[in-house]
Formats: structure tokens, C-alpha cells, sequence
């Protein structure tokens, strides 16, 4: 079965610029997380979709980063204006059902480099 | 809020030498999980542990879950170069809807 799909893989920006993430999850998972992974540091979660709908996205800086998951399926999560502090690794994960005992599944994630 | 805490941050072995890394949690756990992501990598699940006092195997890995739910442990016996990378613990919150939280992780550098 095909795995987590994102992109890009790479993107440098400078300050204050705006830059977007896509993520397409394994197909028939219901739900997708958006990580972010900072060197050194182990993924902490932006926000988690069940099918469309938010779950959980306390730790997500709402005054700069927005997510959405059209259809229930495909992602973007977008940064904007983005601050030095940006640069990290940007996870999507997915998994069957979101609860109790379910396994994620990671992508390869998207390095963002701000300048 | 809730904090998963792992130790020792880094650890360097020979091949051949076993290696443990500990996981602790400041709230009672549902359930812990293990990711391994190798340098450069993304993080992969490695198992899951539900049950108090749970001990899981696989193959060189053996995995703990502590009697009160709130540690873990993760023993590596006889390291090999393929063992390398990062290695997170991941525990989800007892009560109704939890994210899970991960540590933030214990690298392993093995030399042959």
C-alpha cells in the first residue's frame, strides 16, 4: 500500500513570507496529523483532522498557521507570515481511526528552512 | 499539561553492547507507543503497549510498560549498525480523547 505522500520536500523562505504544505494520507485513513519536529526535538502535534473535522488543535499558532482537510482526504497546512522560529521539519502523519490504540503512519515531511 | 520525558538523550555503544532508553510520564498513561526514525528519516511505529506491567519482544527489542502506567522502557540486546537513529516514546493521556505526546527522543550511535 502506498504511504504518506507530502510535498515539497524542501523549502527555504525568507521572513515573513507565506508557505504551504500538502499532505495526501493512505488511503481509507480517517484521520491525518500535522506534526511539527524541531532539530533535536521529537514531533510535537498542530492539529489532528477526523475525516474534515478538527479534533484537537490547541498547540496550532492560530494568528500564522492555518490547516484544512477538503473532502476528508488531502491536506495543506500553510504558514503565514513566517518567523525564524518556522524552521523545523513539518510531519503528516495518518492513521484508521484516531482513538486508543491506533499507529501512525508518517510521511517523509517537508524541511522548512526561514531566513 | 501533560510531559513524556525520555533518558539518557544520547547514548553511544560498540556493536555487540546492549542499550536501554526510559520513558517517563507526569500523568497516567492509556497507552505507550514507540516510533524508531533513523537519521534523515521520518519516524516509524515500532509497537504499542495497552496493559499495566505489559512486557512485549521483538526479536533484539524488548519493550516494558511500568506497573502504574506512568514509564517505559525501551532494551536493545547485542546493538547492531542497523540499530542507529532515534528511538521516541509516545504516550496518550488516560480520560476520553488524549493526543499523544512524544518524548523527545534518545539517540543511538553505534560503532562497529
Amino acid at each position: 500500500e502506498a504511504g504518506v505522500a507530502q510535498s515539497p520536500r524542501y523549502k527555504i523562505i525568507e521572513k515573513r513570507q507565506s508557505v504551504a504544505f500538502w499532505c495526501n494520507p493512505i488511503s481509507g485513513h480517517a484521520t491525518l496529523y500535522w506534526y511539527q519536529q524541531i532539530l533535536g526535538q521529537g514531533p510535537k502535534l498542530l492539529i489532528q483532522f477526523q475525516n474534515n473535522g478538527v479534533v484537537d488543535d490547541s498547540q496550532l499558532p492560530k494568528d500564522r498557521f492555518s490547516a484544512e482537510r477538503l473532502k476528508g482526504v488531502d491536506s495543506t497546512l500553510k504558514i503565514q507570515p513566517a518567523k525564524l522560529e518556522d524552521s523545523a521539519v513539518y510531519l503528516c502523519a495518518s492513521s484508521l481511526r484516531g482513538q486508543g490504540v491506533d499507529e501512525q503512519y508518517f510521511g517523509p515531511g517537508t524541511r522548512l528552512t526561514v531566513t | 499539561g501533560q510531559q513524556v520525558m525520555q533518558i539518557p538523550q544520547y547514548q553511544h555503544v560498540q556493536e555487540g553492547e546492549d542499550f536501554t532508553t526510559y520513558c517517563n510520564s507526569s500523568t497516567t498513561l492509556s497507552n505507550i507507543q514507540w516510533y524508531k526514525q533513523r537519521p534523515g528519516g521520518h519516524p516509524v511505529f515500532l509497537i504499542q503497549l495497552v496493559k499495566s506491567g505489559e512486557v512485549k519482544k521483538q526479536k533484539r527489542l524488548t519493550f516494558q510498560f511500568g506497573e502504574a502506567k506512568k514509564n517505559s522502557s525501551l532494551h536493545i540486546t547485542a546493538t547492531q549498525t542497523t540499530d542507529v537513529g532515534t528511538y521516541f516514546c509516545a504516550g496518550r493521556r488516560s480520560g476520553g480523547y488524549n493526543k499523544l505526546i512524544f518524548g523527545a527522543g534518545t539517540r543511538l550511535a553505534v560503532h562497529p
